[in-house]
């Protein structure tokens, strides 16, 4: 089954201690991305990678890192997370034609607490 | 600067009634339009996309989307409208820049209820 799964669904941590959420896709895809869910906000696009080893800011990628070492997956790293970056976290991932990506295939979510 | 408005936090319909779910956007070029339902707990579900071509495009689940470059829209609709169509709707815009692509703005979302 095609799919972008999530690693953790749920997590709970405490301010300042390093944490990564990983996103893995079996499709093949060279773009994948993270977005962030908040509350009268929509999504906001953290970071993206048009393939391996190619990253990008999006608009928020403060306190956010993120790699691309192989296709399928783009962990999404926080190194000292804060309570600000409590929230619903989605990767996606889609194909790339030449004017850009698609339309994407989402990861179920990644509910984030920092306490 | 790219940008997307969904004006509306919510919509209430009847069943059977016909939808539209309003999304503008702003981009210096050529848009990429995305309509995304998000059902509760769930992932983000691809509805439709607005290219190139014809302006109506026909997406899931009986959706369609109108592109209107003069005003700057892309309106989500559905002739009747289904309780199961509740759900959280995202519109998103992304430009068109050869080679470069990649960044995607998402609306705030609207919440569609549709009542029995």
């Amino acid at each position: 089954e095609a799919q972008v799964t999530q690693n953790p669904r749920y997590l709970i941590t405490v301010t300042g201690k390093k944490l990564t959420v990983t996103c893995s896709q079996n499709m093949n895809h060279e773009y994948m991305s993270w977005y962030r869910q908040d509350p009268g906000l929509g999504l906001r696009q953290i970071y993206y990678s048009m393939n391996v080893e190619v990253t990008d800011k999006g608009d928020v990628p403060e306190g956010y890192k993120v790699s691309r070492k192989e296709k399928r997956n783009f962990p999404l790293i926080l190194e000292s997370p804060s309570p600000n970056q409590t929230s619903l976290y989605f990767c996606a991932s889609s194909t790339i034609t030449s004017a850009g990506s698609n339309e994407q295939f989402f990861g179920p979510g990644t509910r984030l607490t920092v306490l | 600067a790219q940008s997307v408005a969904q004006p509306e936090d919510q919509v209430n319909v009847a069943e059977g009634n016909p939808l539209t779910v309003k999304c503008t956007y702003s981009v210096s070029g050529n848009p990429y339009l995305f309509w995304y339902v998000q059902y509760p707990n769930r992932g983000l579900q691809f509805l439709l996309k607005y290219i190139t071509g014809d302006n109506l495009v026909k997406g899931s689940y009986g959706f369609e989307a109108e592109f209107n470059k003069s005003q700057t829209s892309f309106h989500l609709k559905k002739p009747s409208a289904l309780v199961s169509d509740s759900a959280l709707y995202f519109c998103a815009v992304r430009e068109v820049i050869y080679n470069q692509g990649g960044k995607l703005i998402f609306g705030q979302g609207t919440e569609l209820s549709v009542k029995p």
